[in-house]
């Protein structure tokens, strides 16, 4: 069993660019929710994607989009970098028919903007 | 809206002492309540998780958590710490779909030998 992996590692990019993270989920998972967190805070969710459309969104303005593809990875794209955007960005997999099933988290992608 | 504290920031136990971490949560209905640990360069594990019957749910590692509706508490136990428990704590609250879980800010345990 493949367990939830990410990609870049760790990025650095300046005010005003474009960066896109990516996430394949754990094998048989459908749902692939992604969460920001910055130094010294919790998690704060982003938003979910199921069946390759966008099932909820947190309080992340227009410029966080994502995707989902046939085979339930993902990609968070983030769109005019600014400095506050300096976080680690997790990704989750889930089943969507399981209530309150487990969140496999993966290690996540350390973005640092510049 | 819903929203989760957890109130000590930093706790320090001796090894093999008892731990207890403390969660509050605000929610407008019955919640589902989820601790996660989190080691250094790692992604979060999910620890245990409540949503209904038994107010005291027993978890991986050796930890359990309590229930408490009428205090709005979820709080975290273990009897005895072992050095490897050393991580930091996240309580989560959520509804059906996991994957809309709000996180508090997590608490950082150190294990002394």
């Amino acid at each position: 069993e493949t367990g939830v992996t990410q990609s870049p590692t760790h990025l650095i990019k300046t005010r005003g660019q474009q960066v896109t993270l990516r996430c394949s989920s754990q094998s048989g998972h459908n749902t692939v929710s992604w969460y920001q967190q910055a130094l010294g805070q919790g998690p704060q969710f982003i938003f979910q994607y199921y069946r390759e459309e966008e099932n909820g969104r947190g309080n992340f303005p227009p410029r966080f989009s994502g995707l989902q593809f046939p085979n339930y990875s993902s990609e968070l794209n983030v769109n005019a970098l600014e400095l506050d955007d300096s976080a680690l960005y997790l990704c989750a997999s889930s089943f969507w028919e399981v209530a309150a099933g487990e969140l496999f988290f993966g290690e996540g992608s350390r973005l640092t903007v510049l | 809206a819903q929203s989760v504290t957890q109130p000590d920031i930093h706790i320090t136990v001796s090894e093999g002492a008892s731990l207890e971490l403390r969660c509050n949560y605000s929610y407008g209905a019955t919640p589902y309540l989820f601790w996660y640990v989190q080691s250094p360069g790692q992604g979060l594990q999910l620890l245990l998780k409540y949503f209904s019957g038994d107010t005291l749910v027993q978890g991986i590692k050796g930890f359990e958590a309590e229930f408490k509706r009428s205090q709005s508490s979820f709080n975290l136990r273990k009897p005895s710490v072992h050095w490897s428990d050393a991580a930091e704590y996240f309580c989560a609250v959520g509804a059906t779909n996991a994957g809309k879980s709000t996180f508090g800010d997590g608490t950082t345990l150190t294990v002394k030998p």
